[in-house]
């Protein structure tokens, strides 16, 4: 897996987008990038996940740099729900195993 | 209904029992895992599934078993359970991408 990097924490005004940065400055050409976030003691959950072109889904939007050393994740208009720790992984979907490594992570809180 | 399910939520036991975790899923898909999380640390993979003949190791397999019954249920069982096995377990199944699906996990209090 190539190494990540994310702020520790960062806050976040209740209604308002929430942009989530992520460096990945050594990936690979098959090395994908994915996000989950773990909200306190809870099962992670997989938000999204992209390869080189930007991708939305229900939850999020992943804006993947051109060079692809670093992404954005975009929550639209974050809710109190949506704070939790996010995480983001580079990794080959094809290597053995597939077995996720979370970093640090940032650790979001949303405010009234 | 959630798509990856696991029983019990929260089990207290004492040293030395056998106790088994049990994982089923919704999602038709093959290949299942078993992590562990310990508090401020990230996940450690137990046991991982690649189809119900195909059983493999992860990082941490000592003290650990599993079973794969059908596509749908994967069973972690700890033969004999000690306190350092006390954590938060997670049964997570493996989508086309690998994105992964996660079950709202399982809390061990090993006496």
């Amino acid at each position: 897996d190539a190494k990540t990097t994310q702020p520790p924490s960062m806050d976040c005004a209740e209604g308002r987008a929430a942009n989530l940065p992520c460096n990945h400055s050594t990936i690979s050409g098959n090395e994908y990038v994915y996000w989950y976030r773990q909200i306190h003691s809870q099962g992670p959950q997989y938000i999204i996940h992209g390869l080189k072109n930007n991708e939305t889904n229900e939850m999020a939007s992943l804006i993947i740099t051109e060079d692809r050393k670093s992404s954005t994740l975009i929550l639209p208009h974050a809710t109190l729900r949506d704070t939790a720790v996010y995480y983001c992984i580079a990794t080959d979907p094809q290597a053995a195993g597939n077995k996720l490594t979370f970093g640090g992570g940032t650790r979001v809180l949303v405010k009234p | 209904d959630a798509d990856v399910t696991q029983t019990p939520r929260n089990r207290i036991t004492k040293t030395g029992k056998r106790i088994m975790l049990e994982c089923s899923q919704t999602k038709g898909h093959d290949r299942m895992y078993w992590y562990r999380q310990d508090p401020g640390l990230g996940l450690r993979l137990i046991y991982y599934s690649f189809d119900v003949k195909d059983i493999n190791k992860g990082e941490i397999s000592d003290g650990y078993s599993v079973s794969r019954q059908a596509q749908a249920k994967f069973s972690l069982s700890l033969e004999s359970a000690i306190p350092n096995q006390t954590a938060l377990y997670f049964c997570a199944t493996r989508g086309t991408y690998n994105e992964q699906f996660f079950g709202p996990g399982t809390r061990l209090t090993v006496l």
